[in-house]
């Protein structure tokens, strides 16, 4: 398997344009999450699914952040408009969730994105 | 105050010392992960842990539940464990709550 998939690995942008960020998730996993690191906040949860539902997105800083699960094979976060504050390592990672507790979290290798 | 407390921070060795890692933290969990952060950004997988002891290979995981700590040890550590290492709690289902990491280094 080639692992969660996040797409684009760098973005550099301007304040006030749109950014999407992209994961493909593993193959199998039902639970997929976005995470977002600074130096500053370290790793912090945005937002899951579960099944394609979004599960908690008490972790999305404000209302300029929002995220999809259209399938089982794709989500994406846009930010809109983007500020310079926004400037940080984006995560995806997915996990198969269900009644035997294995919760083991894959990680993606992360989209660095700068707002200038 | 955090939910989850890593010390220390920092954290330097020679090759070949026992590490310890300590993580504390203050909510109710239904499990805790051990994550290790490689300098060039990737994130992975060690542990998952909701009681008593695992090993892979040089890295041992520790959890005292009623305590709420838990420890990661590295055996015979190697330059090439050098990497930031951070805990994480489960709560609520699926969603985990990090520590701020630890950094180590480990000089030949």
């Amino acid at each position: 398997d080639a692992g969660v998939i996040q797409s684009p690995r760098h973005e550099v942008t301007e304040m006030g344009q749109e950014v999407t960020l992209r994961c493909k998730p593993i193959s199998g996993h039902n639970s997929l999450f976005w995470y977002r690191q600074t130096m500053m906040r370290g790793l912090e949860l945005l937002i899951y699914f579960n099944n394609n539902v979004p599960i908690d997105d008490s972790g999305m800083p404000e209302d300029r952040f929002s995220a999809k699960m259209p399938n089982a094979s794709f989500s994406t976060l846009k930010i809109q408009p983007s500020e310079p504050r926004d400037s940080a390592v984006y995560f995806c990672a997915s996990s198969r969730t269900g009644t035997t507790k294995n919760n083991e979290q894959f990680f993606g290798p992360g989209t660095r994105l700068t707002v200038l | 105050k955090n939910e989850v407390e890593q010390s220390p921070q920092n954290l330097t060795a020679q090759e070949g010392e026992f590490i310890t890692i300590n993580c504390s933290y203050s909510v109710g969990i239904s499990a805790l992960h051990w994550l290790q952060q490689h300098p060039g950004g990737g994130i992975v997988s060690l542990f998952m842990l909701s009681s008593g002891k695992k090993k892979h290979g040089r890295l041992i995981a520790t959890i005292n539940i009623q305590e709420k700590h838990s420890s990661l040890h590295i055996t015979a550590s190697h330059p090439r464990d050098s990497a930031v290492y951070i805990c994480a709690v489960e709560v609520d289902a699926d969603k985990l709550i990090f520590g701020t990491g630890t950094r180590l280094q480990v000089f030949p």
